[in-house]
């Protein structure tokens, strides 16, 4: 089946540290998106790809899809405590039927950010 | 805006016993999906629907079943609970075609005694 690979698992940063992370996949998208989980909280979209070579900002966050169609980039600059939580990579899943992007989005394992004050 | 809800937030069951997760949104979303989260698993989808009536098994469909009724509502069931269904469950939703935002409802976690 498809396969989204994270890394690294969990990070243990200062404030004020950009923050890198990354994802590749066993198969070519055609898009990209990635996503934060607070404590308790479901999963929130940051930003969203659709285009191979793309860079996309929102606000301290920049993202880039990678040129192969095979793997993304997330970076998180000057970190601040509000940042902890896990970091999400999704793509389509492209094992169902329905087609259309609506058969929902395969998720990688998340990298865990921790911010240490 | 209230979103995606889900009820219950929490439950604890015997192993065998029933139950069912409710998943209801207020966006007139059509599509409608359920996924569980593990500790280092990621997100896992069990089960989706494209529209009222319809659903398709997702990654890890075995022990669930769904029903989709009402355009607004996604039901996920537990027929004979197991210890290795003690997850937390979330249920998302989208409005149309291409793979675009999913809205997460806030989860419920489940334990399975």
């Amino acid at each position: 089946g498809q396969q989204l690979n994270q890394s690294p698992q969990s990070m243990f940063i200062q404030e004020g540290e950009d923050v890198s992370m990354n994802c590749t996949s066993s198969s070519i998208f055609n898009t990209w998106l990635w996503y934060k989980q607070d404590p308790g909280e479901g999963p929130v979209l940051l930003i969203a790809l659709y285009k191979a070579g793309e860079l996309t900002s929102n606000g301290r966050l920049t993202a880039q899809f990678g040129i192969t169609r095979k793997d993304s980039f997330l970076n998180i600059s000057a970190s601040i405590p509000s940042d902890v939580g896990i970091y999400f990579c999704a793509g389509p899943n492209t094992l169902g039927r329905s087609g259309g992007g609506a058969d929902g989005l395969t998720f990688g394992k998340g990298t865990h950010l921790i911010i240490q004050p | 805006n209230a979103g995606v809800t889900q009820t219950p937030k929490f439950r604890v069951l015997k192993t065998g016993q029933s139950m069912t997760l409710l998943c209801a949104q207020d966006m007139n979303h059509e599509y409608m999906y359920w996924y569980r989260q593990d500790p280092g698993m990621g997100l896992r989808l069990i089960h989706y629907s494209v529209g009222e009536g319809t659903t398709a098994k997702g990654e890890v469909p075995d022990g669930y079943n769904v029903s989709r009724l009402k355009k607004q509502n996604f039901l996920l069931g537990l027929e004979s609970a197991a210890p290795s269904q003690t997850s937390v469950y979330f249920c998302a939703s989208t409005y149309g075609r291409g793979a675009g935002e999913l809205f997460f409802g806030e989860g419920s976690r489940l334990t399975v005694l």
